[in-house]
């Protein structure tokens, strides 16, 4: 298995612009995690989904954030506009919901840099 | 607010050393796990023990559980430089799927 993919891995852009990240989970897990991570706030979950369907959106800062999962292998995170203060490494978790805290597997992250 | 805190922020130890990490945890808890991040890569499962046991095994890993306190230890032993890493505990809230990190123990091992 591949693992979850993610891309891009890095990303530097301007203020103002639009970041798409991806995610690929694992064949057959059925919850997807977005988390970020900076130094001074750790790691902090954004969003999850269940069967492609988002079931806790409390970590999302703020309406510039949305993430969608179109099907089960698939999903984005999108800001808009971006700002500095996104400038975090961005990662992506799957697991195989069957009861509360399931492993999650991780993919290698992107790391974004808003100037 | 974090559910997980670990202690201490950062551990240096000598090749071979034995090292010990904790993390206190806040609400009750269905289970605790432990990642690794090894510096510019995602977190990686290491081990996950349930709120009914007390201690786990896993190679040169061992995990105590003690829910009156609310805490874990994650005891890595004969340390190797290749351990050098990042360590974060995991909780999950009673109900919830999702997972909470503490900020994590930085651990270095000299050779």
């Amino acid at each position: 298995d591949a693992g979850v993919i993610q891309s891009p891995r890095h990303e530097v852009t301007e203020m103002g612009q639009e970041v798409t990240l991806r995610c690929k989970p694992i064949s057959g897990h059925n919850s997807l995690f977005w988390y970020r991570q900076t130094m001074m706030r750790g790691l902090e979950l954004l969003i999850y989904f269940n069967n492609n369907v988002p079931i806790d959106d409390s970590g999302m800062p703020e309406d510039r954030f949305s993430a969608k999962m179109p099907n089960a292998s698939f999903s984005t995170l999108k800001i808009q506009p971006s700002e500095p203060r996104d400038s975090a490494v961005y990662f992506c978790a799957s697991s195989s919901a069957g009861e509360s805290g399931d492993t999650q597997y991780f993919g290698p992250g992107t790391r974004l840099t808003v100037l | 607010s974090q559910q997980g805190e670990e202690d201490p922020q950062a551990l240096s130890i000598q090749e071979g050393e034995n090292a010990t990490m904790n993390c206190s945890y806040k609400t009750s808890i269905n289970n605790l796990q432990w990642y690794r991040q090894n510096s510019g890569r995602g977190l990686v499962h290491l081990i996950l023990i349930r709120s009914n046991e007390r201690e786990k095994h896993s190679g040169r890993l061992r995990v105590t559980l003690d829910t009156s306190k609310k805490s874990s230890s994650l005891l890595i032993t004969a340390s190797r430089a290749a351990d050098t890493a990042s360590y974060f505990c995991a909780t999950d809230a009673r109900g919830a799927q999702k997972l909470v990190f503490g900020q994590g123990t930085r651990l270095t091992i000299n050779p």
